[in-house]
């Protein structure tokens, strides 16, 4: 399987703190994609890092890639409550033509 | 636009009975794609289409069937509906496939959650 890893699992923090999850996949990429998910509803798109990029932002949002460690990272800065949600990673695999999704990373955001 | 959409939002099945999950895309999405999605479990990939009259296996297509009749519209059938296909199904549509240098963002609907008893 080539499904991508979150890590941690589950991750609390407090309002105002950063938080930082992890993605890591087996096989060479063309892109790396991350998703988020409220409880209940369907996933929503983030934002994308092709292979050839190591740093993407978008807001309060900053995707890393690292293709030599085949592993990525998102970091939200500042959270907020509105940001409890489950994280997932998704790869954009040659040849295939569909992605592979992580089992995501459920951030929990105390007030 | 409504985006993706699908039917019904929640289902509850005997053993044996069959259904039919509809998934609708008004964006011209050339892909769509079923999955399902169980605790712990992530996202899993039972069917997808890159075309109208197409389509293809994915990772868990076992007690499943698909149709993608109009470009709009996907359609996910249980013939047999068993416990293990207790789960929350969900829909997404892309404009291009994985492996293009386009980008290839999945739209996802809000989900059909299946109780099968």
């Amino acid at each position: 399987s080539q499904q991508g890893e979150e890590d941690p699992q589950a991750l609390s923090i407090q309002e105002g703190e950063n938080a930082t999850m992890n993605c890591s996949y087996k096989t060479s990429i063309n892109n790396l994609q991350w998703y988020r998910q409220n409880s209940g509803r369907g996933l929503v798109h983030l934002i994308l890092i092709r292979s050839n990029e190591r740093e993407k932002h978008s807001g309060r949002l900053r995707v890393t890639l690292d293709t030599s460690k085949k592993s990525s990272s998102l970091l939200i800065t500042a959270s907020r409550a509105a940001d409890t949600a489950s994280y997932f990673c998704a790869t954009d695999h040659s040849g295939y033509s569909t992605l592979t999704f992580g089992k995501g990373t459920m951030l929990l955001v105390s007030p | 636009n409504a985006g993706v959409t699908q039917t019904p939002k929640f289902r509850v099945l005997k053993t044996g009975q069959s259904m039919t999950l509809l998934c609708a895309q008004d964006m011209n999405h050339e892909y769509m794609y079923w999955y399902r999605q169980d605790p712990g479990m992530g996202l899993r990939l039972i069917h997808y289409s890159v075309g109208e009259g197409t389509t293809a296996k994915g990772e868990v297509p076992d007690g499943y069937n698909v149709s993608r009749l109009k470009k709009q519209n996907f359609l996910l059938g249980l013939e047999s509906a068993a416990p293990s296909q207790t789960s929350v199904y969900f829909c997404a549509s892309s404009k291009v496939a994985s492996g293009s240098i386009s980008y290839n963002e999945q739209f996802f609907g809000p989900g059909t959650r299946l109780t099968v008893l």
